[in-house]
């Protein structure tokens, strides 16, 4: 089974870039890597995916080395609103989804 | 659009007795997918249905869980007999896009989640 790890908790100040890793290290080739945010009460909402390289929505990039043993979420200048909990989630070779353990993301005024 | 949406969104039940959670995804997903986090612990995969048949249950803990999805539309979690160690959050997801050649690459839309408390 695949073993994902993450950062427990970070802080950063409004306006700065935040980037959270997470390694995965039993990816199967072929499968994607998506992450999540999750507020208090509320089921976890996708932010973004990639398979490789560098992938940009509106309101992150992700960041692949080309060994697909870790992404880096990163978050450009974040606001009060992004404190949550941030997941990366991967599919090992087993077809099995799982779940990193969450990032705490607080951002201070 | 209408979410995804979980009942009851709160249980509280006795040891040793049943509980069904029912989520209905989506509109027109075919995919469905339950998780569970229980206490201190990361948000664990159960397993994952494509319409009616289920494609992956291997992280069903025991035969204590039975999963249905009949039709293809809503599906029932059902767990019989509730253990102490049950109790956790029990979170649905659905998605549109079949697994193709990358495996993981649809957007999951889950629910607000059903907290399940055993005593």
């Amino acid at each position: 089974l695949a073993k994902t790890t993450q950062p427990i908790s970070m802080d950063s100040y409004e306006g700065q870039e935040v980037n959270i890793t997470c390694s995965h290290n039993n990816i199967a080739t072929n499968d994607y890597i998506t992450w999540y945010q999750q507020f208090p009460s509320q089921g976890p909402r996708f932010i973004i995916q990639g398979y490789k390289t560098k992938v940009t929505n509106e309101v992150a990039s992700l960041f692949i080395p080309a060994d697909r043993k870790s992404s880096t979420l990163s978050l450009p200048r974040v606001s009060l609103s992004d404190t949550a909990v941030y997941y990366c989630l991967v599919v090992d070779y087993g077809q099995n989804f799982v779940f990193g353990p969450g990032t705490r993301l607080s951002v201070l005024p | 659009e209408a979410g995804v949406t979980q009942f009851p969104s709160h249980s509280v039940i006795e040891k040793g007795q049943t509980v069904t959670l029912r989520c209905d995804p989506i509109s027109g997903h075919d995919n469905l997918y339950w998780y569970r986090r229980v206490m201190g612990k990361e948000i664990k995969f159960l397993l994952h249905f494509v319409k009616e048949s289920k494609q992956d249950e291997s992280g069903m803990p025991n035969n204590r869980f039975l999963a249905e999805r009949t039709g293809g539309t809503y599906s029932t979690l059902k767990v019989q007999p509730a253990e102490l160690e049950d109790s956790g959050v029990y979170f649905c997801a659905s998605s549109q896009a079949a697994a193709g050649d990358h495996f993981g690459g649809d957007e999951q839309y889950f629910g607000p989640g059903t907290r399940l408390t055993v005593t």
